[in-house]
């Protein structure tokens, strides 16, 4: 079963504009990743956090943690129409050493130009 | 490195038939992960490897599904028989844990419809 709730559902911005997303779970965790996929394609990994850092940076994205609220955001800065597809929190819990991932539901992000 | 690799992209079969779906992981990585996608259920791990061996398996639905992974450079995902409800696409990836990273990498996925 899904762990993770993701919010909004979908999100629809100008290019040029930052599109914000959330993403809440359960368990305590290892760490808490984002993925993206494209419609049709697979899932293509953009950033992890470890469970002791609270924001992490990479080229225009930003993703902060809050383990006591158990939520995450994803702040794409100045996004691109190339930036259009899903975004997927994934946790590991703990509990896993395997890095078994458990997804949210996503959300769907369209960056018209 | 090509990725991982998944075959066939694309199957459409009738219900009762038997379904293999198939994975080439990326060369040295030690874990490889199968997941199911659907719109209502989302993303859903259904088994995992860790050096060929499989370490959890609670995700898959049913009997009528079975996963092995005979080598280090092949996984197999079988459906038998299918039913109209295992439509879904099917995705693969595969991790370097002993790296001490977490992130997986994803086939391109298989999508499979039952009818």
């Amino acid at each position: 079963s899904q762990q993770g709730e993701e919010d909004p559902q979908a999100l629809s911005i100008q290019e040029g504009e930052n599109a914000t997303m959330n993403c809440s779970y359960k368990t305590s965790i290892n760490n808490l990743q984002w993925y993206r996929q494209n419609s049709g394609r697979g899932l293509v990994h953009l950033i992890l956090i470890r469970s002791n850092e609270r924001e992490k940076h990479s080229g225009r994205l930003r993703v902060t943690l809050d383990t006591s609220k158990k939520s995450s955001s994803l702040l794409i800065t100045a996004s691109r129409a190339a930036d259009t597809a899903s975004y997927f929190c994934a946790t590991v819990s703990i509990y896993n050493q395997g890095g078994k991932l458990i997804f949210g539901q996503g959300t769907e992000l369209s960056v018209k130009p | 490195d090509a990725g991982v690799i998944q075959s066939p992209r694309h199957e459409v079969t009738e219900m009762g038939q038997e379904v293999t779906l198939r994975c080439k992981p990326i060369s040295g990585h030690d874990y490889l992960f199968w997941y199911r996608q659907t719109m209502m259920r989302g993303l859903e791990l259904l088994i995992y490897f860790n050096n060929n061996v499989p370490i959890d398996d609670s995700g898959m639905p049913e009997d009528r599904f079975s996963a092995k992974m005979p080598n280090a450079s092949f996984s197999t995902l079988k459906i038998q028989p299918s039913e109209p409800r295992d439509s879904a696409v099917y995705f693969c990836a595969s991790s370097l844990r002993t790296s001490g990273k977490y992130e997986q990498y994803f086939g391109p996925g298989t999508r499979l419809t039952v009818t």
